[in-house]
């Protein structure tokens, strides 16, 4: 099975920062990336599909990069409402796995 | 809207059953893949189990292969999970998503549910 891991697992930040997220997958998985955002108590969100592809309704802000084995999600200028678990899966091949997820704080 | 409405979650002994229920809305169920995804706060979001959306292909995580059967009503727009020999590794809160079908071999999870909880203990 294809890991997915995360850094950093946890980033303290204020309103206003750029914030950038790094996913790294096992294996190459292409362009077959996506990341969701997830508050407490609360289902995950698709934010980014095929890598870089924003889905309908998320704010330009949020921005999705790289192929292959390494990925990033970047917030331009992080807004109150986005303080939240961000969490990256890949759907190249079974089991379809996630990263163990970031929490971004409020510094 | 899509909706996705879990239900079913419990207390439940080791080595008992239970069995989910996820109710949909808001699009045709009977055209999509559907799935099963667990969280626990120590092991993060974890894929569980896969049904194609006229239940031809069924995939299932190895940690609960032989262990869980997923199904669907298309008549009644409803996806289960039917658990058995359930353990305290199972403890999670159980989320349906919905597939969005944008490659073969590939699962998207575009739609979730605010997810069940299923506790397992004695």
């Amino acid at each position: 099975d294809i890991q997915m891991t995360q850094s950093p697992s946890t980033l303290s930040a204020s309103v206003g920062d750029r914030v950038t997220i790094t996913c790294r997958a096992s294996q190459s998985i292409s362009t077959w990336l996506a990341w969701y955002q997830q508050k407490p108590g609360k289902a995950p969100k698709l934010l980014i599909y095929d890598a870089s592809s924003l889905e309908s309704g998320v704010p330009s802000r949020f921005t999705g990069s790289g192929s292959g084995t390494e990925f990033t999600l970047t917030i331009s200028s992080l807004q109150p409402d986005d303080f939240a678990t961000y969490c990256c899966q890949q759907y190249n091949s079974y089991s379809w796995t996630f990263g163990q997820g970031t929490k971004v704080e409020i510094k | 809207e899509v909706q996705l409405v879990e239900s079913g979650g419990d207390l439940v002994q080791p080595g008992g059953s239970l069995r989910l229920s996820c109710a949909a809305s808001g699009f045709t169920f009977s055209t999509y893949g559907m799935n099963w995804v667990r969280q626990t706060p120590g092991k993060g979001l974890e894929w569980v189990s896969y049904i194609s959306s006229r239940s031809s292909t069924i995939y299932y995580a190895d940690s609960v292969k032989g262990r869980f059967t997923i199904s669907r009503d298309n008549a009644k727009n409803s996806l289960y999970l039917q658990m058995s020999s359930l353990r305290a590794e199972d403890t999670a809160v159980y989320f349906c998503a919905r597939d969005r079908g944008v490659r073969v071999g590939g699962i998207l999870f575009d739609y979730w549910g605010q997810g069940t909880l299923v506790t397992v203990s004695s």
